[in-house]
């Protein structure tokens, strides 16, 4: 049973669109996060978000808990190439465990 | 200066070898973590360590063994390896005063078994 589910799994648009990725749960998390991953190497810390309802920016990425911290949303603004990636989302579950979802693979065509 | 590293980045080996891979933040963290990466980009939690003390153990086979010497090394040991266990290894850490745990990750081990 998958407890994160993203959508969609691959993604590929052309530079300068706009793009939003989800991260639903039937469980309420107590934070949510969002990572990229590129080829090659470990998932890095995109956000944290922690209340419901919140909204955190980080350039050209908005990201939004929903308010009954369930699920979380992802969108980009002007896709760059840069952008491209797999971004995973990760709830806290239990003790000190972090579950993930399936991630999005992200390609930016120039 | 590198956060958290594994060693070796990539290792090859034959079915039924026992390998280890090894891990060491300089974060100051007190948790550390293995995960494992399949070939749809699934991550998933093998193990956590907390100060040395093992709080998370996964449904994963006996085969595989974590071995925390001191807060700043995780080391993870598989004896008679299989096919099904080539995948990428990620070693992570973080702070456990902070509730969202959240992940500094290792640039992973590539394992093949063949």
């Amino acid at each position: 049973t998958q407890l994160l589910e993203q959508s969609p799994q691959f993604l590929s648009i052309q530079e300068g669109e706009n793009l939003t990725v989800y991260c639903n749960s039937s469980s309420v998390f107590s934070s949510l996060q969002w990572y990229r991953q590129e080829p090659g190497e470990g998932p890095v810390l995109l956000v944290t978000v922690v209340t419901g309802g919140e909204v955190k920016k980080l350039k050209r990425l908005t990201f939004q808990f929903g308010d009954a911290r369930k699920d979380s949303s992802l969108h980009i603004t002007a896709a760059q190439p840069g952008d491209t990636g797999l971004y995973l989302c990760a709830g806290v579950w239990g003790a000190q465990k972090l579950v993930f979802g399936q991630g999005t693979r992200l390609t930016i065509n120039p | 200066d590198t956060a958290v590293s594994q060693t070796p980045k990539y290792l090859v080996t034959q079915m039924g070898n026992d390998k280890s891979i090894k891990c060491e933040q300089n974060l100051g963290h007190d948790t550390m973590y293995w995960y494992k990466q399949d070939s749809k980009k699934f991550l998933k939690i093998m193990f956590s360590y907390n100060n040395k003390e093992l709080i998370i153990n996964e449904t994963v086979p006996n085969r595989f063994s974590p071995k925390s010497p001191d807060k700043a090394h995780l080391n993870l040991h598989i004896n008679s390896l299989e096919l099904g266990d080539s995948a990428v290894y990620f070693c992570a850490s973080s702070r456990s005063d902070r509730a969202s745990y959240e992940q500094y990750f290792g640039p992973g081990t590539r394992l093949t078994v063949t």
